[in-house]
């Protein structure tokens, strides 16, 4: 079964580290980027960015550069979002896409809740 | 950036009804427009990639139309599982591949 896992939900303070893992199965994983995507509680879809899983080329879209970082382990198949420094507004669901035709999202990971609270 | 506007933001329809939702870009996008399904608590679903291809497996009440800046989404008759809040996304514009605000189509 071609398939996206994402980790679990996190709950964080701010001001910690966390990083949130996607891994592909049933697919080869090189042939493919991966892109995040954010929902904000009760708000739409946000695109984050996305990284090729080549070379670990990341693109972020200008509201996330600088906020989060991308990473790719191609030898367990598995793309990374990192914070270094949460924040209350990094509350949302994060969900991670790969890349299908015309650079459409055709396939989802589950989703990962990250929760930052005091 | 190119922003992607859709409308109605909530659309009440009915079963059997055909309803129609639209995506306009700030900018030409040629057919790099695609449509996705969202329920609530599950991962969205990608319906239409560029512009009106239907992807594997979607049924065809489904269909898409639209190039440049103007796009629609049409699903009809609708069925019960229809009802989700669906978004467009244009990939044309890399890295920022933008979606709309949603269309949230609710049972009237």
């Amino acid at each position: 079964e071609v398939r996206l896992v994402q980790s679990g939900a996190e709950v964080k303070k701010p001001g910690e580290s966390l990083k949130i893992s996607c891994q592909g199965s049933g697919y080869r994983f090189s042939s493919h980027w991966i892109g995040w995507v954010r929902q904000m509680p009760g708000k739409g879809l946000e695109w984050m960015g996305f990284i090729y899983t080549t070379d670990s080329d990341a693109r972020y879209s200008p509201s996330f550069e600088g906020l989060v970082s991308m990473s790719v382990d191609r030898s367990i198949s598995t793309a990374y979002l990192h914070w270094s420094s949460l924040k209350a507004s990094d509350t949302a669901v994060y969900y991670c896409v790969r890349a299908g035709h015309y650079s459409s999202s055709d396939l989802w990971g589950q989703g990962t809740q990250v929760t930052v609270s005091s | 950036d190119i922003q992607m506007t859709q409308s109605p933001s909530s659309l009440p329809a009915s079963i059997g009804d055909r309803v129609t939702i639209t995506c306009r870009a700030s900018e030409n996008i040629d057919n790099y427009l695609h449509w996705y399904q969202h329920k609530p608590g599950k991962a969205p679903k990608l319906l239409i990639y560029a512009a009106s291809t239907l992807e594997n497996g979607v049924p065809s009440r489904f269909s898409g139309s639209g190039s440049g800046t103007d796009f629609t989404l049409t699903i009809s008759p609708l069925e019960p599982e229809d009802f989700a809040t669906y978004y467009c996304q244009q990939s044309y514009s890399t890295p920022m591949y933008s979606f709309g605000q949603g269309t949230k189509l609710e049972i009237k």
